[in-house]
């Protein structure tokens, strides 16, 4: 079993549209949660970390339910400048980041 | 600010030949890493270094070494490129919670 396992879509979704991202991991002892955002052939930058309590930037709600080992990210009002791929990442006590393989998104006119 | 930078950008081997991937950060970051990307698995940790003169094993270091001479660098070296090596390779370096990547090379071995 993957230690972080995403839906890899790919998600089509209209211009406007909000979507929904699942993440779960498996190391219960895992201490820091995080979404990068990949651009087609292009490096994975930090979209946004994740809280316990949930956060929010902008359009985008990230949660994290520690019990269920379940992060999630909402994005509302969907632009076409957020097709990408979104990586759930979860740092672990000895500061190594484990990557999820990623969900595919495109935001269609 | 260059942030971290990698070279060469792409990169093609024969079978058994060795090679450096070059990665250097002017963050002044402690914690250095090489990851390699293939379709469908994500990024997979190959090395990371916590600082100068102390790296260590990721989850695929087989066939890979590395070296931290200086907080700057954090070289990758292939022994023996194998056709099972062609992927992009990425280079991040942090410092705290969020991770800074390199912008990639992509390596094909033939």
């Amino acid at each position: 079993r993957k230690e972080v396992e995403q839906d890899p879509g790919p998600f089509n979704v209209p211009e406007g549209a909000t979507v929904a991202f699942n993440c779960t991991y498996s190391n219960s002892a895992s201490q820091s949660f995080f979404w990068y955002r990949q651009d087609c052939r292009k490096e994975p930058k930090l979209l946004m970390s994740v809280y316990s309590s949930g956060n929010e930037d902008g359009r985008f709600t990230a949660q994290l339910n520690r019990a269920s080992q379940y992060i999630s990210l909402l994005i509302r009002d969907s632009k076409l400048s957020d097709s990408a791929t979104y990586l759930c990442v979860v740092r672990g006590s000895a500061r190594q980041l484990t990557f999820g393989s990623g969900t595919q998104l495109t935001v269609l006119p | 600010n260059a942030g971290v930078t990698q070279t060469p950008k792409f990169q093609v081997l024969k079978t058994g030949q060795s090679m450096t991937l070059q990665c250097a950060q002017d963050m002044n970051h402690e914690y250095m890493s090489w990851y390699r990307q293939d379709p469908g698995m994500g990024l997979r940790l190959i090395h990371y270094s916590v600082g100068a003169g102390i790296t260590d094993q990721g989850e695929v270091p087989n066939g890979y070494n590395v070296s931290r001479s200086t907080t700057e660098d954090f070289p990758l070296r292939l022994l023996s490129a194998a056709p099972s090596q062609t992927s992009v390779y990425f280079c991040a370096s942090g410092q705290g919670t969020e991770a800074f990547f390199g912008q990639g090379t992509r390596l094909t071995v033939v």
